[in-house]
């Protein structure tokens, strides 16, 4: 079946500095969103690509998504306390379902 | 619109013993999942539904049972629990649109703990 996974498993930052995850797909995706869960919530929905080679802006956040439609990153640029939570890529590969990847915990020390 | 409700929040079952996790949406949409997560992991589908009366199995079906007899609802049943089912459960759903796959919506989340 469908596996997605992401790197780095953890990540520490202080803040200000950027940070990155990549997520990378078995098999070709129709399209890919991202989500965000704080520490003791659940996932929200951050941003969807659906387009080869896609690049979307969320104020600190850029969002890609690759040529070949099998691999995604996320970066944050001087991160924030805010930012902390596990970042989850999700793809579909046109059904109906969410293939989950792995997650990226980022913790952000002052 | 209160969104994606999932009763209760917190639950300790003992072994052998069934429960039944509810989730209930306002939103009108057609689609919802159950997913489970496991400490410091992510989210593996259970069991999800495309509309009332259709539902099928995920990644994870096994020692599980749903129903859809309504739109806004959708129970997920453990029976005879096993401390392998410990873990935070977790309700979503989506509206319907051609040609696109729209966001989920979680809910807050049951967490669940086998004795």
């Amino acid at each position: 079946g469908q596996q997605v996974m992401q790197i780095p498993q953890y990540q520490h930052v202080q803040e200000g500095e950027d940070f990155t995850t990549y997520c990378n797909s078995s098999t070709t995706l129709s399209n890919i969103q991202w989500y965000k869960q704080r520490p003791g919530g659940h996932p929200v929905f951050l941003i969807q690509l659906v387009k080869s080679g896609e690049v979307k802006k969320q104020k600190r956040l850029t969002f890609q998504f690759g040529e070949a439609k099998k691999n995604s990153s996320l970066h944050i640029t001087a991160t924030q306390t805010t930012d902390v939570g596990t970042y989850f890529c999700a793809g579909t590969g046109g059904g109906n379902k969410l293939t989950f990847g792995t997650g990226t915990q980022l913790k952000v020390e002052l | 619109n209160a969104g994606v409700t999932q009763t209760p929040k917190f639950r300790i079952l003992k072994i052998g013993q069934s429960m039944t996790l509810q989730c209930t949406q306002d939103m009108n949409h057609n689609y919802m999942y159950w997913y489970r997560q496991d400490p410091g992991m992510g989210l593996k589908l259970i069991y999800y539904s495309v509309g009332a009366g259709i539902t099928d199995k995920g990644e994870v079906p096994n020692g599980y049972n749903v129903s859809r007899s309504t739109t806004e609802d959708f129970p997920l049943r453990l029976e005879l629990a096993a401390p392998s089912q410990t873990s935070v459960y977790f309700c979503a759903s989506r509206k319907w649109e051609q040609g696109a796959n729209q966001p989920q919506h979680f809910g807050d989340g049951t967490r669940l703990s086998i004795l």
